[in-house]
């Protein structure tokens, strides 16, 4: 069985930073990519990064670009998102979302974990 | 604002079929197939429904389908039950630095 845990959410102040994890099992995790996918409350989704299987490739949106670094640990089975530069619309639910496999594009996500909270506020 | 435009709300009585427009532009719905659907109900992740633009993967209801024409794709649920009550949300991959765009997604009330 497929399981995604995410866990690091918290209440951080403007301009802080973060690190939330995602310890992925019940299926090959090198083999997949994987995503990170985020909803303000009341919101709808939006990506917000992904990486390759191999850790060596990795995508983000615009608006995270140059704050946030997204990262894998094979070997751990673990997706990570380091935010730095946090910024009061940030705030939201990030979702650790699994797939596709190695060698097809970054474009849709067939399981998610049940997402951590993330409030920047002062 | 999201890329890809959606309904805010839609609804049907038990039984009924109905469907959900998801419009984008040429750079992503219009230029690939591959469109995705999720299913969310409240407090819960999101789930996989309908891939590249029509497949339903494993364990999926085949009272939902998926289809694309042009700019705008859509997701049509038939024979409608209380829990397909939920909100649903389009997504496509698009040619920009942004890999995945969603909608803005859609409440689902079964009357």
């Amino acid at each position: 069985e497929v399981q995604l845990l995410e866990s690091g959410g918290g209440l951080v102040q403007p301009g802080g930073s973060l690190r939330l994890s995602c310890a992925a099992s019940g299926y090959t995790f090198s083999s997949y990519a994987v995503s990170w996918v985020r909803q303000a409350p009341g919101k709808g989704l939006q990506w917000v990064s992904g990486i390759s299987g191999s850790g060596e490739s990795t995508y983000y949106a615009d608006s995270v670009k140059g704050r946030f670094t997204i990262s894998r640990d094979n070997s751990k089975s673990t997706l990570y998102l380091q935010m730095n530069s946090l910024r009061v619309e940030d705030t939201a639910v990030y979702y650790c979302a699994k797939g596709p496999p190695v060698g097809v594009i970054i474009k849709n996500f067939d399981f998610w974990g049940q997402g951590t909270l993330v409030t920047v506020s002062s | 604002q999201s890329a890809l435009t959606q309904p805010a709300s839609v609804s049907g009585s038990p039984g009924q079929s109905i469907t959900i427009s998801c419009t984008g532009t040429s750079s992503d719905v219009g230029d690939y197939k591959y469109v995705t659907w999720y299913q969310q109900h409240p407090g819960k992740a999101p789930k996989l429904m309908i891939f590249d633009v029509s497949n339903r993967p494993s364990g999926v209801s085949n009272r939902f389908s998926g289809s694309k024409s042009g700019n705008t794709a859509s997701l049509t649920i038939s024979g409608l039950q209380a829990e397909d009550e939920a909100d649903y949300y389009c997504s496509s991959y698009t040619s920009s630095s942004t890999l995945v765009v969603f909608g803005g997604g859609t409440k689902l009330t079964v009357l």
